[in-house]
């Protein structure tokens, strides 16, 4: 089956500086990809996400490269803010959206103004 | 913006003991599904739920385990007897289609003493 594996799991940014957080994947057929935050207290929410006919996307500050060949793909947040600091999440799944996602082990980021 | 619903946010019973956690997903989406995380490890994929039947499950998702939906609004899902390592963080998530996002709840701490 499928195994993401995510890096690094802590991450600590000064506020105004960008933040990046890598996945792999061992699954060649996975091709939906999407990022979660979770804040303390709530469930993880989705950010952004990347299927795999597409080789990056952006929607304001934060970006998802993907590398299919060497089969990895990362989260970029730049400009990063207070607001920022949560625990990031990585999945991949192969066919819809809805199939079995599989997570990555999740990263902390902290930044501090 | 809509909500995916849990209760209670935490929960503790005694090994052997039946717990059902409760969900009310997002009013018209069509999709449901449970993800576990236990402390340390990362967010797995127990089951997803379709047309009153379940569509996909994990090899965690034993006969143990059952999921319902009782009413139009409520999706449950019931442990018979549980045991100590089914202490964890319980999520419950909808979505309005098979390929569209997911919402997540913000969870269940289920605790097995």
């Amino acid at each position: 089956g499928e195994n993401v594996e995510q890096h690094p799991s802590t991450l600590s940014v000064q506020e105004g500086d960008s933040a990046v957080i890598k996945c792999t994947y061992s699954d060649s057929a996975s091709n939906y990809f999407p990022w979660y935050k979770q804040e303390l207290g709530k469930g993880p929410q989705l950010i952004i996400d990347i299927r795999s006919n597409v080789g990056e996307k952006k929607d304001q500050r934060i970006a998802v490269t993907l590398n299919k060949t060497a089969k990895h793909f990362s989260l970029h947040i730049t400009e990063t803010q207070p607001e920022d600091s949560a625990v990031y999440f990585c999945a991949a799944t192969r066919g819809a959206a809805g199939n079995k996602l599989t997570f990555g082990g999740g990263t902390r980021v902290l930044v501090k103004p | 913006e809509p909500e995916v619903t849990q209760t209670p946010s935490h929960q503790v019973t005694q090994m052997g003991q039946e717990v059902i956690l409760r969900c009310v997903p997002i009013s018209n989406h069509l999709y449901f599904y449970w993800y576990r995380q236990i402390l340390g490890q990362k967010v797995e994929f127990l089951v997803s739920f379709y047309n009153n039947e379940i569509s996909e499950k994990s090899e965690i998702f034993d006969d143990q385990f059952s999921v319902e939906r009782p009413d139009g609004s409520n999706f449950t899902l019931k442990i018979r007897s549980t045991k100590l390592e089914d202490s964890a963080m319980y999520f419950c998530a909808s979505s309005g289609g098979r390929n569209e996002k997911l919402f997540f709840g913000s969870g269940t701490q289920l605790s097995v003493l």
